[in-house]
């Protein structure tokens, strides 16, 4: 168990719904990261945060947003859902989110199906 | 840009047979790597990590080193077990700047017989 928790496991929705994924860091974590893992894409880094702001942005489309709250937890939006956007989505977690040791652990993950 | 390549898989092994997964990087300045498992239905789990060159990170029988002059991480476990199946990842993070992501390989399915 990283401690990292991710909610929900599963998330079955249809095309054009919206869906809001969440996630708990590691105590006393303060930097939080989200990637999707699809068959075609494979493992692709989306969005991060630290201490409640936007650090780094990778590949995420502007239908998908992402905040993290004062308590550190985070969430993320997907809007408009295409069948394309079926895929598992980690969250992890690392301390401060620089220097040459730090290291993300990593949630259960969600796995969303668009139908 | 940065990137890593991992050997095809899958991998097929008895049980008590030596595995070799090989990664190879490509990257500016000196990051960090790691390899990640993910058992089925299960998320990432860090297995290993170094952080600089000829570092040799260790865990459960497995051992990669940081080879800077040949730019590669290789995954290597003297025997392996029913209980290791599962898909492999390297990864890298360049540290510094404005992102710390991580860097993902395609992954290596190992199946392990017995």
């Amino acid at each position: 168990d990283s401690g990292v928790t991710q909610t929900p496991k599963h998330l079955i929705t249809a095309t054009g719904q919206r869906v809001t994924l969440r996630c708990s860091p590691r105590s006393g974590d303060l930097s939080v990261y989200w990637y999707q893992q699809s068959l075609d894409q494979g493992l692709q880094f989306l969005i991060q945060y630290y201490n409640g702001e936007e650090r780094a942005k990778g590949n995420i489309l502007e239908r998908f947003s992402a905040q993290q709250f004062p308590d550190l937890h985070s969430e993320l939006n997907l809007s408009s859902l295409e069948l394309g956007d079926s895929a598992l989505y980690f969250c992890a977690s690392s301390v401060a989110g620089q220097g040459p040791q730090e290291t993300q652990y990593f949630g259960p993950g969600t796995r969303l199906l668009v139908l | 840009g940065n990137s890593v390549t991992q050997m095809e898989g899958p991998v097929t092994l008895s049980e008590e047979a030596f595995l070799t997964i090989n990664c190879t990087y490509t990257a500016t300045g000196y990051p960090s790597l790691f390899w990640y498992v993910q058992y089925p239905g299960e998320g990432l789990q860090l297995l290993l990590k170094a952080t600089k060159a000829d570092d040799k990170g260790s865990n459960k029988g497995f051992e990669a080193t940081y080879r800077k002059e040949t730019t590669s991480f290789h995954l290597e476990k003297g025997s392996v077990q029913v209980s290791d199946s599962a898909v492999y990842f390297c990864a890298l993070r360049q540290y510094g700047g404005a992102t710390n992501k991580l860097i993902f390989g395609t992954g290596t399915l190992l199946a392990v017989q017995p």
